[in-house]
C-alpha cells in the first residue's frame, strides 16, 4: 500500500503560538484526505476533511495540493487543549474494487505549553 | 448523531479463551471497518464489510473472525490469541462524503 508521511515531531509551542503540519501521499488515486485528532488511549476522531479549494473551520485551516501530493493544516492562537496527535488520513481505493481504506500517516505529536 | 459503540471497553483474556467484541452504530452507514492500534502507533485496517459483505480483509490471522450479523452490527470474534494480539480494536463507520467515525475501541490484554 502507498503510504502517508508526515513529521512525526514532537511539536513544542507555547499556548497562543500558530502551529503548521505537513503531510505528503504517494497514492494518485487518493480521492477523500482528513485530519483526525487522537488522544492518548482514545479513538482518532475527526478533526476536518481536506478540499482542493482549501477550507476553515474556527482556528483550523487545511488546505490540499493535489498536484503535489501534499496537504496542510494552520491551527492559530493555539490552546492548552489542543495537545494532542494529529493524524493525516488519505482515503483510497482498493484494487480490484468494491471496497475503500483509510491509510493514516504515523501521526504528529503536538504539545503546547503553558 | 455520529456515535459508534463498542463492548467490552476493556478485556483480558488468555490464550485459550474465546471472545467477541461488539460494535453498533444507527447511522445508516453501509460499510464499517476493524482497526487495530498499538501504542504509538498509528490504526492498521484488518476487514472492511461493505452492504454486510467482507470486501477486505487485510492478511489477518484467522484467529481473528469478523461478522456482520446485518447493516448495524459488527463482531470480532477471538480464539487462541497470543500476546502480541493486544492492542486497542477499534470499530469505524465511513459516511458519505468517505469519513470514518470510531467507537471508542477495546482495549485487549492476552495473557
Amino acid at each position: 500500500r502507498k503510504e502517508v508521511e508526515q513529521d512525526p515531531g514532537p511539536f513544542n509551542v507555547p499556548e497562543g503560538a500558530t502551529v503548521a503540519f505537513n503531510c505528503t501521499y504517494s497514492n494518485s488515486a487518493s480521492q477523500s484526505f482528513f485530519w483526525y485528532r487522537q488522544d492518548c488511549r482514545k479513538e482518532p476522531k475527526l478533526l476536518m476533511s481536506v478540499y482542493s479549494s482549501g477550507n476553515e473551520d474556527g482556528r483550523f485551516t487545511a488546505q490540499l495540493n493535489r498536484a503535489s501530493q501534499y496537504i496542510s493544516l494552520l491551527i492559530r492562537d493555539s490552546k492548552l487543549s489542543d495537545s494532542a496527535t494529529y493524524l493525516c488520513v488519505v482515503n483510497s481505493p482498493y484494487s480490484g474494487g468494491g471496497a475503500d481504506g483509510l491509510t493514516f500517516g504515523k501521526g504528529t505529536h503536538l504539545i503546547i505549553q503553558p | 448523531d455520529t456515535e459508534v459503540t463498542q463492548t467490552p471497553k476493556h478485556l483480558v483474556m488468555g490464550m485459550t479463551n474465546k471472545k467477541s467484541l461488539k460494535c453498533e452504530q444507527h447511522m445508516g452507514h453501509r460499510a464499517m471497518y476493524w482497526y487495530k492500534q498499538k501504542a504509538k502507533k498509528p490504526p492498521e485496517l484488518m476487514f472492511v464489510y461493505s452492504y454486510e459483505k467482507l470486501s477486505i480483509n487485510e492478511s489477518v490471522p484467522s484467529r481473528f473472525s469478523p461478522e456482520c450479523p446485518n447493516s448495524s452490527l459488527l463482531n470480532l470474534h477471538l480464539h487462541a490469541l497470543q500476546p502480541e494480539d493486544s492492542a486497542l480494536y477499534l470499530c469505524a463507520s465511513r459516511g458519505q462524503t468517505y469519513e470514518q467515525y470510531f467507537g471508542p475501541g477495546t482495549r485487549l490484554t492476552v495473557t
